[in-house]
């Protein structure tokens, strides 16, 4: 199947800064990727949709100016948590549609102290 | 209201203990129903894909089958090794047709 990549798998940032989380699909192209988050014992929760050379599409109650999603290329998009807060320690997890089927990322788990 | 249900919430087997988990869904119009395992702090991995009514799929001790109103992910002779949370999705519940809105999963815990 179809590999996607996240890059980094955990971080670690305190209150105020921001981190930025990669998803590439490795072994095809994408002209959509999805980002979802994922809480200790919930499912996953769509956050936003990125289009390849577009603005990103969010879901209702999702911040997009605090979740900055960039999709420079067709194997790279880009999540920033801006001015990180604890609230949004969470477990982040891209996908990406190759022919038919949807494929996860490994996730990042982002803790903010 | 379109939406998509998993029971049970979660199952405990013994090993060799065959059972099904299943996915109830209300969608117009169903696009492909979408079955993923998922272990814990890794993302989902896909199993299968299922797009008519009366439509099965299997892979090692799995089976996925699909009517018109449910799907059943079928476990035979299970091993502690398929102990995860099996998720399912559907797409155009909400949002466009490409996005897929999961079910709360279903934890499956063999014991060996």
């Amino acid at each position: 199947g179809a590999v996607v990549s996240q890059h980094p798998s955990w971080v670690i940032c305190k209150s105020g800064t921001s981190v930025k989380i990669e998803c590439r699909s490795l072994d095809f192209q994408a002209t959509t990727m999805f980002w979802y988050r994922q809480f200790p014992k919930q499912s996953l929760m769509l956050m936003a949709t990125s289009n390849e050379g577009s603005k990103a599409t969010y879901e209702q109650g999702v911040e997009k100016d605090k979740f900055l999603i960039n999709h420079a290329s067709l194997t790279l998009s880009t999540l920033t948590v801006t001015s990180a807060h604890p609230e949004d320690s969470s477990f982040y997890i891209c996908s990406a549609k190759a022919d038919h089927e949807q494929y996860f990322g490994p996730g990042t788990r982002l803790t903010v102290t | 209201e379109d939406q998509v249900t998993q029971s049970p919430e979660a199952l405990r087997l013994q090993e060799g203990e065959s059972s099904s988990l299943n996915c109830s869904y209300t969608v117009s119009g169903l696009r492909g129903l979408f079955w993923y395992r998922q272990d814990p702090g890794k993302g989902p991995e896909f199993l299968f894909t299922l797009y008519s009514a009366g439509e099965e799929k299997e892979k090692e001790r799995l089976k996925a089958t699909l009517t018109k109103k449910e799907s059943f992910l079928h476990i035979t002779a299970p091993k502690p090794e398929d102990s995860a949370t099996y998720l399912c999705a559907v797409p155009g519940i909400s949002g466009s047709a490409r996005q897929l809105t999961f079910g709360s999963g279903t934890q499956l815990t063999v014991l060996p």
